[in-house]
């Protein structure tokens, strides 16, 4: 069956701008998850939704990042006002409650 | 704190040659326990999973990994190596019961060499 999928695959932005990182699961995965990926900072968690609802947002490194999920399917991560710091690889996952991860192939974010 | 380490940053291994990558955790209770592989360029695919039960675990493309809860280890093991197995190991923990916000170790690069 189909997997996660993200779009886009790559975006270049300049520095100030906003962008939208969009992450479909797979269907019927309730659960979804946004990560990040940097040389720096190796694989971090970003915000964790059950439904549409996101029970813990602990990751999100400031109020320029949010996300949300509609329809319990689809979620967007906006990055406002980008900043150099912020390039990185926005890894998407989604699970049944309680089971394994599955995740999408990324979204590389370069900011210059 | 709670923490999941990788000692070996980078693994260079002979084609046809055993390997172990290994992991260790630092949390409370037995956490359920992950690896997942990632080739360049590429997601993160899982490579299999612990959540109780038999201590010796199967996964894909060969893979096995042992839990030891008196070393805190979760060590991920090749019996032969093939030159497609090139890629960035990751190991990953979630506090049981309550499965999301993995914790990644560092990774374990590894090179086959033909």
């Amino acid at each position: 069956g189909a997997g996660v999928s993200q779009s886009p695959s790559n975006k270049v932005t300049e520095k100030g701008k906003d962008v939208e990182l969009r992450c479909d699961p797979i269907s019927g995965h309730t659960a979804l998850y946004w990560y990040r990926q940097s040389l720096g900072q190796g694989l971090e968690f970003l915000i964790y939704f059950q439904g549409n609802s996101a029970p813990d947002k602990s990751g999100l490194p400031s109020d320029r990042f949010s996300a949300e999920r509609t329809g319990g399917s689809v979620s967007t991560l906006t990055i406002q006002r980008t900043q150099q710091e912020d390039s990185a690889v926005y890894l998407c996952a989604s699970s049944l409650v309680r089971r394994e991860q599955y995740f999408g192939p990324g979204t590389r974010l370069t900011v210059t | 704190a709670q923490s999941v380490t990788q000692p070996d940053i980078h693994i260079t291994v002979s084609e046809g040659a055993s390997l172990e990558l290994r992991c260790n955790y630092s949390y409370g209770a037995t956490p359920y326990l992950f690896w997942y592989v990632q080739s360049p360029g590429q997601g993160l695919q899982l490579l299999l999973k612990y959540f109780s039960g038999d201590t010796l675990v199967q996964g894909i493309k060969g893979f096995e990994a042992e839990f030891k809860r008196s070393q805190s280890s979760f060590n991920l093991r090749k019996p032969s190596v093939h030159w497609s197995d090139a890629a960035e190991y990751f190991c990953a923990v979630v506090p049981g019961g309550s499965n999301y916000k993995l914790t990644f170790g560092k990774g374990t690069l590894l090179t086959v060499n033909p």
